[in-house]
């Protein structure tokens, strides 16, 4: 089956600092999806991403599917950006594959 | 915007109890997932269900679980027998017919077995 790795495990920031979060993926996809997991656990879609580049506010998100690997950047890192990333990938309406994710820490 | 809502969210149990996980996927939507994550651990798929029958399901997935659209608007998750393991949190999913937006997730139910 598919592998997806997410580097690095672990982030510590300074709150205002960027950060570029990486999923490397091991076969083609139609779907990727990057979430962020909340302290309550919630899995909140950041980016429904299986190629190209979109942006939403400090967050932006690049796909390059023929090198198999996708890139979450967040900028002026806040603390409520805190929890933890998941990179999932799959096919159109199968089941996704999630990485085992990046905790960020963002320090006021 | 369109939510996917689970009840509860969170349940404790006794091992060995039944307990039936609810969740009401958004209303045009048509494939519907379950999937779990155990404290501290990445999500894992469980199953898949589109047109009224299991499309794919995980080795997880076995003969305790089971899943029900028993309204048309309900997606149920049933655990038979509870054990120790079965404690974590699991989430519902669903999408619609053209894959535009990906999975839309609910806020998950947390189990408690004891």
């Amino acid at each position: 089956g598919i592998q997806v790795e997410q580097s690095p495990p672990d982030l510590i920031l300074q709150e205002g600092a960027n950060s570029t979060l990486r999923c490397n993926f091991s076969d083609s996809v139609n779907n990727l999806q990057w979430f962020h997991q909340n302290p309550w656990g919630q899995l909140i879609n950041l980016f429904y991403i299986p190629s190209g580049t979109k942006q939403n506010g400090r967050l932006s998100a690049t796909t390059v599917a023929t090198e198999r690997y996708s890139l979450l950047y967040i900028s002026s890192s806040q603390t409520t950006d805190s929890g933890v990333y998941f990179c999932a990938v799959g096919s159109n309406t199968g089941k996704l594959i999630f990485g085992q994710g990046t905790t960020l820490q963002v320090k006021p | 915007e369109p939510e996917v809502t689970q009840t509860p969210s969170h349940q404790v149990t006794q091992m060995g109890q039944e307990v039936i996980l609810r969740c009401v996927p958004i209303s045009n939507h048509l494939y519907f997932y379950w999937y779990r994550q155990i404290l501290g651990q990445k999500v894992e798929f469980l199953v898949s269900f589109y047109n009224n029958e299991i499309s794919e399901k995980s080795e997880i997935f076995d003969d305790q679980f089971s899943v029900e659209r028993p309204d048309g608007s309900n997606f149920t998750l049933k655990i038979r027998s509870t054990k120790l393991e079965d404690s974590a949190m699991y989430f519902c999913a669903s999408m619609g017919r053209r894959a535009n937006y990906g999975y839309t997730f609910g806020s998950g139910t947390r189990l408690t077995v004891v």
